[in-house]
């Protein structure tokens, strides 16, 4: 069984300040890794994701994300925040199993609120 | 990628009554699957439905109270039945693509059960 946590369930941040948001997991196979983000009153999009490869996976809108097997986690990172980017983030995992179609494990979410 | 819709994008049910949600995707996918996101809540996954076979459940969910439907290769239906106040969500639908590693979601349908 998998599961993930997201160690803050908030985020308030300033403007053009830098963020952070921290995931751990665990699992007893290897994972495919995954952030969304889910803007206010909308579904779920995909901001990244680490498949394979090199641990420093960039994404869309300036979000990059590490993965460190040893820590076991996928931390998510922006250096500079704007006031669009106000919204819910979640980490995910699947396992490798393809045939379960990359059934996905979420994390509690946690909640940047951008301040000006 | 895929581009999801569902319809409808929020509703105001009664309690007692049932609600069919409908997920429809761009293109042909192997899998869809049913999440439901409680109020300030992650998203917790209801069912995987594969077009010809029967949904499978998740703990916790049953096919009586979410039957599913899904007829063909870019469409399925989730139905909540009997609402009571619980079931006020939102729910999502996702799509995945045999040889993918990535699942693509719907915008979610708002449900609100007085």
């Amino acid at each position: 069984a998998q599961s993930v946590t997201q160690l803050d369930s908030q985020v308030p941040v300033f403007e053009e300040a830098p963020v952070e948001l921290r995931c751990n997991y665990s699992s007893s196979v290897s994972v495919y890794l995954f952030w969304y983000v889910q803007y206010p009153n909308q579904g779920l999009q995909l901001l990244l994701k680490y498949l394979s490869g090199s641990t420093l996976v960039k994404g869309i809108n300036g979000f990059e994300a590490e993965f460190n097997k040893s820590q076991t986690s996928f931390h998510l990172r922006k250096p500079s925040v704007h006031i669009s980017d106000t919204a819910e983030y979640f980490c995910a995992v699947s396992d490798l199993d393809k045939a379960a179609g990359n059934k996905l494990t979420f994390g509690g979410g946690t909640r940047v609120l951008v301040k000006p | 990628s895929a581009v999801i819709s569902q319809k409808p994008s929020r509703d105001i049910c009664q309690r007692g009554t049932s609600l069919t949600i409908q997920c429809q995707v761009d293109s042909q996918v192997t899998m869809m699957f049913w999440y439901r996101q409680q109020p300030g809540q992650s998203l917790t996954l209801i069912a995987t439905a594969n077009q010809g076979s029967e949904a499978t459940y998740e703990s916790g969910f049953v096919i009586d109270k979410f039957p599913i439907s899904r007829p063909n290769l870019t469409f399925s239906t989730l139905t909540v039945s009997n609402m009571s106040p619980e079931d006020s969500s939102i729910y999502l639908c996702s799509s995945w693509r045999m040889g993918g590693d990535t699942q693509y979601f719907g915008p979610g349908t708002r449900l609100t059960v007085l």
